[in-house]
């Protein structure tokens, strides 16, 4: 099955600098790639995806980059805010009705002022 | 919308009672998931439904039964609870129209403690 990695496990950055977080995956036919973010208490909210035909994908401060060839895709957040500060999770799956998330480990990200 | 529903939000259980997490969404989705959260592992699929009448295993099932009886609803149930079985649990949906993938909405999450 499909298998994904992500790093770092903690990224602390200052306010206003940018954050990159990374994933890998292993199986060559995921062709979709959610990022989700998670406050404290609350369940995972999807932030931005990709699909295998795109490389990148840019909503306002946040921007995914996806390399097929490498199998790995990027979360950035420019101008980072202390709004920022939560879990974010990378997944990968296969699309169709019965597709199935793979998440990674999770990053905590904490912006300091 | 309410989204997706879960409730308990918290609970205590011995070791060996039972219990069922209830899940609930009003988007009518077909497709709806357990996932189990637990630190440094991130969210494991326990079971997951692509609609009412069919279940499948996910990467973690042992221990946990569903089913799925109406469309909106999808509980998990815990026969025999275990201390390996304190996580945070998960519940979410999402529709399978055509072939793409779309968002999956989780619920607010159970926090189950097995002592």
């Amino acid at each position: 099955g499909e298998n994904v990695e992500q790093h770092p496990s903690t990224l602390s950055v200052q306010e206003g600098d940018s954050a990159v977080i990374k994933c890998t995956y292993s199986d060559s036919a995921s062709n979709y790639f959610p990022w989700y973010k998670q406050e404290l208490g609350k369940g995972p909210q999807l932030i931005i995806d990709i699909r295998s035909n795109v490389g990148e994908k840019k909503d306002q401060r946040i921007a995914v980059t996806l390399n097929k060839t490498a199998k790995h895709f990027s979360l950035h957040i420019t101008e980072t805010q202390p709004e920022d500060s939560a879990v974010y999770f990378c997944a990968a799956s296969l699309t169709g009705t019965a597709s199935k998330l793979t998440f990674g480990t999770g990053t905590r990200l904490q912006v300091t002022l | 919308n309410a989204g997706v529903t879960q409730t308990p939000k918290f609970q205590v259980l011995k070791t060996g009672q039972s219990m069922t997490l209830q899940c609930a969404q009003d988007m009518n989705h077909e497709y709806m998931s357990w996932y189990r959260q637990d630190p440094g592992m991130g969210l494991r699929l326990i079971h997951y439904s692509v609609g009412a009448g069919i279940t499948d295993q996910g990467e973690v099932p042992n221990g946990y039964n569903v089913s799925r009886s109406t469309t909106e609803d999808f509980p998990l149930r815990l026969l025999s609870a275990a201390p390996s079985q304190t996580s945070v649990y998960f519940c979410a949906s999402r529709t399978t129209g055509g072939v793409l993938d779309t968002e999956a909405f989780f619920g607010q999450g159970t926090r189950l403690t097995v002592v």
